[in-house]
């Protein structure tokens, strides 16, 4: 399968605890995005990186969110300390850098208790 | 504010028939429009996009038209089959400093009834 990856599918954690979701891209696409989306909400975007540089982070994304794509390859989103409102399905998608069309994996849902 | 806008929060169709999927954007500096497919717990599937430069683009039995000037754009899906029922999200990007990131309608859940 070379689509869009993303591990674990699913994390239940305890509020404070922290928590690291990894995704790994369609080899050839050097873009990498992050979304984050909520029930009868669209995603919303997070970060993105091209290669190795993170280039923008939303407002949305706190000082306990970090994200990293050191190697240009696969990228981590970690939550620090996290809070009942983190819960949400957490979306990672690749994309050619002239393309616009983004592919996505399957998503991480996290449950905050 | 929502800059893209899917007003209706579902749609149900008989198989066969042509399922119309409607989305209005409000920022004129959108210049490329996808649309996604979305099972519960899985990740959106792309579909199908189109450029600002174009006003229809056909992938086999789905078609998106796109009229700038009412910054509305809509999806058909001829003939619509029971494997189509899902929730279905438009998306609109800008070309703002290369950032291609994506804004979102808030999905349309289509069922189509066999």
């Amino acid at each position: 399968d070379t689509g869009v990856s993303q591990d674990p599918r699913h994390k239940i954690t305890k509020r404070g605890q922290n928590v690291t979701f990894r995704c790994d891209p369609i080899s050839e696409h050097n873009r990498l995005y992050w979304y984050r989306q909520t029930l009868g909400q669209g995603p919303e975007f997070l970060t993105y990186f091209q290669n190795e540089a993170q280039l923008e982070k939303s407002r949305l994304l706190s000082d306990r969110f970090s994200a990293e794509r050191p190697k240009g390859s696969f990228s981590t989103l970690e939550i620090q300390r996290t809070e009942q409102g983190d819960s949400a399905m957490y979306l990672c998608a690749s994309s050619l850098e002239s393309l616009a069309v983004q592919y996505f994996g399957p998503g991480t849902r996290l449950t905050v208790t | 504010d929502q800059q893209v806008k899917q007003n209706s929060p579902s749609l149900s169709v008989q198989e066969g028939r042509i399922s119309i999927l409607n989305c209005d954007y409000t920022n004129s500096m959108f210049d490329y429009f996808l649309w996604y497919k979305k099972y519960p717990a899985e990740g959106p599937t792309f579909l199908i996009s189109i450029s600002s430069i174009k006003d229809k683009n056909e992938d086999g039995r789905f078609t998106v038209f796109l009229n700038k000037s009412a910054k509305h754009l809509s999806l058909h899906i001829v003939p619509s089959q029971p494997g189509d029922s899902a929730v279905y999200f438009c998306a609109a990007s800008a070309n703002a400093g290369n950032n291609r990131k994506l804004i979102w309608g808030l999905g349309t859940s289509l069922a189509v009834n066999p």
